[in-house]
C-alpha cells in the first residue's frame, strides 16, 4: 500500500544547530504537507508545497519537495528550545486522504 | 471564536465496554477525519467523511464505528470489538480532501 517515511524518527540538537527531517513517499504524490505537534499538543498545519521542485520558507523553516514528488525535506536552521516536537510530512496521492509520515521527534538542548 | 473541539479530554473505561468520542467544529468544513496516535507513532486513518451522511474506511477501521448526521458533528464509537483501544484519538477537518487539516485537541482513552 501507499506507505510515507520519514528520517530520522529521533533528532537531539544543541540550541542553534541545524535541523533536517527527511520524507519519502513509495509513490508520487500530489502535494506533501507539513505538520509540527509540540509535546501533549495536536498537530498544527505549517505549509504546503505542490509543485516538482518547490521550496519555501518560513524564517528559518525552509522547506523543500523533490523534481519526481517523491520526497519533501524540513530544514531548521539555528534551532531554537521552541523547536522541540514532532515534524510530520502528510502526502496526498490519488486519493482525498492523507498519508502521514511517522514523524520525526527533535529535541533541542539549551 | 471558531474551532474544533473534542470532548472529554481524558476518558477512563472498562475494557467490554463500548465508548463515543465527540468531534464538533464550526469551520464550516465539509471533511472530517479520525485518526489514533499510539505513543511515538505517526497518525493513523481511522476513519474520514468528505460530506454528510457518507463516510469512508480509512487503514484502521475495525472495531471502530463513525456517523456524520450533521455537517459539524462527526462522533467516534470505539466498540468492544477494538483489541487494544488505549490511544490518543485525535479529529480532524478540512474544506476538502487533502487540503490541510486542522486537528481539535485529541482525546485520552484509557481502556483497563
Amino acid at each position: 500500500g501507499q506507505q510515507v517515511m520519514q528520517i530520522p524518527q529521533y533528532q537531539h540538537v544543541q540550541e542553534g544547530e541545524d535541523f533536517t527531517t527527511y520524507c519519502n513517499s513509495s509513490t508520487t504524490l500530489s502535494n506533501i504537507q507539513w505538520y509540527k505537534q509540540r509535546p501533549g499538543g495536536h498537530p498544527v498545519f505549517l505549509i504546503q508545497l505542490v509543485k516538482s521542485g518547490e521550496v519555501k520558507k518560513q524564517k528559518r523553516l525552509t522547506f523543500q519537495f523533490g523534481e519526481a514528488k517523491k520526497n519533501s525535506s524540513l530544514h531548521i536552521t539555528a534551532t531554537q528550545t521552541t523547536d522541540v516536537g514532532t515534524y510530520f510530512c502528510a502526502g496526498k496521492h490519488d486519493t482525498d486522504k492523507l498519508i502521514f509520515g511517522t514523524g520525526t521527534r527533535l529535541q533541542v538542548f539549551p | 471564536d471558531g474551532g474544533i473541539t473534542q470532548s472529554p479530554k481524558y476518558l477512563f473505561r472498562k475494557e467490554g465496554q463500548n465508548v463515543t468520542l465527540s468531534c464538533e467544529q464550526n469551520l464550516n468544513h465539509d471533511a472530517m477525519y479520525w485518526y489514533r496516535q499510539d505513543p511515538g507513532q505517526g497518525l493513523r486513518l481511522i476513519y474520514y467523511s468528505q460530506i454528510v451522511n457518507d463516510f469512508q474506511k480509512g487503514d484502521i477501521a475495525e472495531g471502530y464505528s463513525v456517523s456524520r448526521e450533521k455537517k459539524e458533528s462527526f462522533p467516534l464509537t470505539v466498540t468492544s470489538a477494538q483489541k487494544n483501544p488505549t490511544a490518543f484519538y485525535l479529529c480532524a477537518s478540512s474544506i476538502g480532501g487533502g487540503i490541510e487539516q486542522y486537528f481539535g485537541p485529541g482525546t485520552r482513552l484509557t481502556v483497563t
